[in-house]
């Protein structure tokens, strides 16, 4: 498995501004995904992280909105800018699990409410 | 294209009995991996158990099991003994295995009654 921490774990932020979300993760990872559920909907993959080379976004997601670093393979960001109440999400990351396994774990998640 | 689909927005279920919540997948990928996550109204999301598309049996963990029916592209959860504490939404997905991205059904929001 793979312990996952998430900062801040919620957030009330004004429209405009940016919030940078951190995740870390308890051994080493190539890849880290981003995900975000927006209010009673289920989830949307935003991009995949590898370290070392730029985030790769899915269709609907740039990364002028979405910044994300990864400066580690324990490590990463997802900045949410100029933020707009449609914003409002929980906002997850995600790791494979370590080992010999295809399982799939999630942080606890950053519940984001604009104002 | 990858697509989930669970047909069950909500979903009741007595204490102690056992529950089926359904999901269908289409995939055109041979090899793939089938997810079931729990979310409670504290939003994170819990793995629950993995089925990979080569797996000759279902796979089992604890009170839950996967009734994999590849041929009909289903992978239906089931509780067993429900539990008060399983009241949550519950997130059906699969990854074909080589580009690692998970897709989500639209979730079965389960309540359990005492």
């Amino acid at each position: 498995s793979a312990v996952i921490s998430q900062k801040p774990s919620r957030d009330i932020c004004q429209r405009g501004t940016s919030l940078t979300i951190q995740c870390q993760v308890d051994s080493q990872v190539t890849m880290m995904f981003w995900y975000r559920q927006q209010p009673g909907q289920s989830l949307t993959l935003i991009a995949t992280a590898n370290q070392g080379s730029e985030a790769t976004y899915e269709s609907g997601f740039v990364i002028d909105k979405f910044p994300i670093s990864r400066p580690n393979l324990t490590f990463s960001t997802l900045t949410v800018s100029n933020m707009s109440p449609e914003d409002s999400s929980i906002y997850l990351c995600s790791v494979w699990g370590t080992g010999l396994t295809y399982e799939q774990y999630f942080g606890p998640g950053t519940r984001l409410t604009v104002t | 294209a990858q697509k989930i689909t669970q047909t069950q927005p909500g979903m009741f279920v007595q204490e102690k009995e056992a529950v089926t919540l359904d999901c269908t997948y289409d995939t055109s990928d041979p090899s793939y991996g089938l997810f079931w996550y729990k979310q409670p109204s504290s939003g994170e999301m819990i793995f629950l158990i993995y089925q990979g598309s080569y797996d000759q049996q279902n796979a089992t963990e604890g009170r839950y099991s996967l009734n994999f029916q590849k041929a009909r592209k289903s992978a239906n959860l089931v509780i067993s003994a429900s539990q008060l504490g399983d009241s949550a939404m519950y997130f059906c997905a699969m990854r074909n295995n080589q580009g690692g991205k998970l897709i989500f059904g639209q979730g079965t929001e389960l309540s359990v009654k005492p």
